[in-house]
């Protein structure tokens, strides 16, 4: 089944703390994208990635890290998490047709107390 | 960055009843995505507008772009309860669509 699989579902964490979210996908796509939501704001793009070691900043890049060393994973990591990081986060991918859709992973909630 | 206004934010239909949710943006429109969310859980993809005043359907859902207006309009015909979510709109600055925004949504509950 196409999918795009992040994890961990749910995670409750302290400040300070490492954190690596993962996002893996099956479809052979090549641009690859995270997004925070928050209540009030929407989805916020954190970054993207047109292609393994091509990254590059979203709207919303500060306090995040990203890796794309595969075409199939594209990791989160939050070096130093801070209580303004509790959000939920989506991992998105696409493939290469123009205007083709993301497809969505189920989504992260983080917590950092 | 590109500011996509969504409206309303929230809709309550009896159903049965039609439904139109609108989306504005700041600058200038090259494609436009319609997702629907489920609460706390991921996007789906509905359908996507092309430049040139394109008109789409899938099931009971029509979407329109009028790029003169950087406008799109979702409307839901005879709402059952199965449409209720959050309805997103997303575009980019480009038509490379690799920065990517998204409206704060529409929540729509269909009563019974």
């Amino acid at each position: 089944e196409a999918q795009v699989t992040q994890n961990p579902r749910y995670l409750i964490t302290v400040t300070g703390k490492k954190l690596t979210v993962t996002c893996s996908q099956n479809m052979n796509h090549e641009y690859m994208s995270w997004y925070r939501q928050d209540p009030g704001l929407g989805l916020r793009q954190i970054y993207y990635s047109m292609n393994v070691e091509v990254t590059d900043k979203g709207d919303v890049p500060e306090g995040y890290k990203v890796s794309r060393k595969e075409k199939r994973n594209f990791p989160l990591i939050l070096e130093s998490p801070s209580p303004n990081q509790t959000s939920l986060y989506f991992c998105a991918s696409r493939g290469q047709g123009w205007g083709s859709p993301l497809h969505f992973g189920n989504g992260t909630r983080l917590t950092v107390t | 960055s590109q500011e996509l206004e969504q409206s309303p934010q929230s809709l309550i239909v009896q159903e049965g009843k039609n439904l139109t949710i609108n989306c504005t943006s700041s600058k200038t429109l090259y494609g436009l995505y319609w997702y629907k969310q489920k609460y706390g859980e991921g996007l789906i993809f509905l359908m996507m507008l092309q430049k040139g005043g394109e008109e789409k359907s899938h099931e009971k859902i029509t979407a329109k772009l009028d790029e003169k207006k950087q406008q799109s309009s979702l409307h839901i015909t005879a709402s059952q309860p199965s449409h209720a979510g959050i309805y997103l709109c997303g575009a980019g600055p480009d038509d490379n669509f690799n920065k990517f925004y998204f409206g704060s949504g529409t929540k729509l509950n269909v009563k019974p």
